[in-house]
This record gives structure tokens, sequence and C-alpha cells, in this order.
């Protein structure tokens, strides 16, 4: 099936860096990458979403950049703020499969005031 | 309009019982996931249902672990004999897959599971 891999595991930033997550998967034929952000105790929400006729997209201080090429994306965040403190999964669907999302590992983000 | 719903929000049994968790997903959606997340780690991908078709069972860790969906709506997970392994959240999530064939996933709150 397919493989996603995330890095890093951990990541410490302080308040108004960048931050960069990334991701690579391993089926040539997916075509969408949603990032999810799940804050502690809380639920997986999407964040930010790329298909593969793109090659960025941009919602506030939140971008995604793919390169369908070397199959891999990645998450930037501008500007951290410690409400940006959570973990993020990078997830790929797979061609041949309907629906199902294949996620990595996640991240845990921390952003120190 | 509403979200999906998961119950109960916290389970607590003992080693050995049965428990059944219930999924409510967004109304309309024709795919339901089911996932596992331990304390601290990544989701693990469980079971997934798309309308009538036979469901993705690949991600059962094993026999103990079943699920249904009924008249294409609410999904029960059943964990037969628990382990205190298998101790976790357990998240749901739905999906319309629309035209696109490739629609965000919208989870539930999940439900604690303790096995004492």
């Amino acid at each position: 099936g397919e493989n996603v891999e995330q890095h890093p595991s951990t990541l410490s930033v302080q308040e108004g860096d960048s931050a960069v997550i990334k991701c690579t998967y391993s089926d040539s034929a997916s075509n969408y990458f949603p990032w999810y952000k799940q804050e502690l105790g809380k639920r997986p929400q999407l964040i930010i979403d790329i298909r593969s006729n793109v090659g960025e997209k941009k919602d506030q201080r939140i971008a995604v950049t793919l390169n369908k090429t070397a199959k891999h994306f990645s998450l930037h965040i501008t500007e951290t703020q410690p409400e940006d403190s959570a973990v993020y999964f990078c997830a790929a669907n797979r061609g041949s499969t309907l629906g199902r999302l294949y996620f990595g590992r996640g991240t845990q983000l921390t952003v120190w005031p | 309009g509403a979200g999906v719903s998961q119950s109960p929000s916290n389970k607590v049994t003992e080693k050995g019982k049965d428990v059944e968790l219930r999924c409510d997903p967004i109304s309309g959606h024709t795919a339901l996931y089911w996932y596992r997340q331990s304390l601290g780690q990544g989701l693990e991908f469980l079971i997934y249902f798309q309308g009538n078709s036979a469901p993705d069972k690949s991600g059962l860790p094993s026999d103990r672990f079943s699920a249904e969906r009924t008249g294409g709506s609410v999904s029960t997970l059943t964990i037969q004999r628990t382990q205190q392994e298998d101790s976790a959240v357990y998240l749901c999530a739905s999906s319309s897959l629309g035209l696109l064939r490739t629609d965000t996933q919208y989870f539930g709150p999940g439900t604690r599971l303790t096995v004492l």
C-alpha cells in the first residue's frame, strides 16, 4: 500500500519563526494530500490540502507545496504563534483506493513565546 | 450542520469484557473510517466502509475486532475479550467521496477506552 513518511517527529521554534514539516509518499498515482492539526485532547482537523494538479497552495500563514516528481510535499507555517503548537499529520490517498488516506506518524510542533 | 459524533466519550472496562463503540457520521457521507490512536502516537487505520461495497478490514489488529455499518449510516466497532493493549482513543471519520472522489475526512471527538 501507500507509504507516507513524515519528518521531523518533533520541532521546536521560537514565536515568529517559520516551521517546515516534510512528507514523502510512495504511490505515484496519489493525487490528494491533506494536512491535519491535532491539539492536545482534541480531534484531528483539516488545515489545508492540495491536489496533484497544483504545486502550491496558501491560506494566510499556512502553505503546502507539492513536488510530484520527487513524491514529496511540505507544510510551511510562517510567523508561528504559541497556538500553532500541536501535532501535525500529513496524509496521502492511493490512486487505486477510493477515499482511504494513509497518514504520516505526526510532528509535534512546539512554539515557544 | 452536525459533525461526526461518537459515543460513549469515555469507556472504562475490565479485561476480558466486550465493548461497543458507536459512530454517527455526517448526514449524507457515504464513507466511514475507524482509527485507533494510542497515547502520543499516530493514527492507526482499522476499517473503512464505502457505500454498499465490502468494507476494507485490512487494519483490524485481530479477530477480536469487528465493525458493522447499518443502513449506510451509523457504525459500531466491537472489541471482544478486551485486553489492556486495547486501551486507546478510537476515532471515527466520515467523508462524502463526491465527484472528486478524494474528499476531506471529518473526525469525531473519539472514544477513550481504558481496559483495566
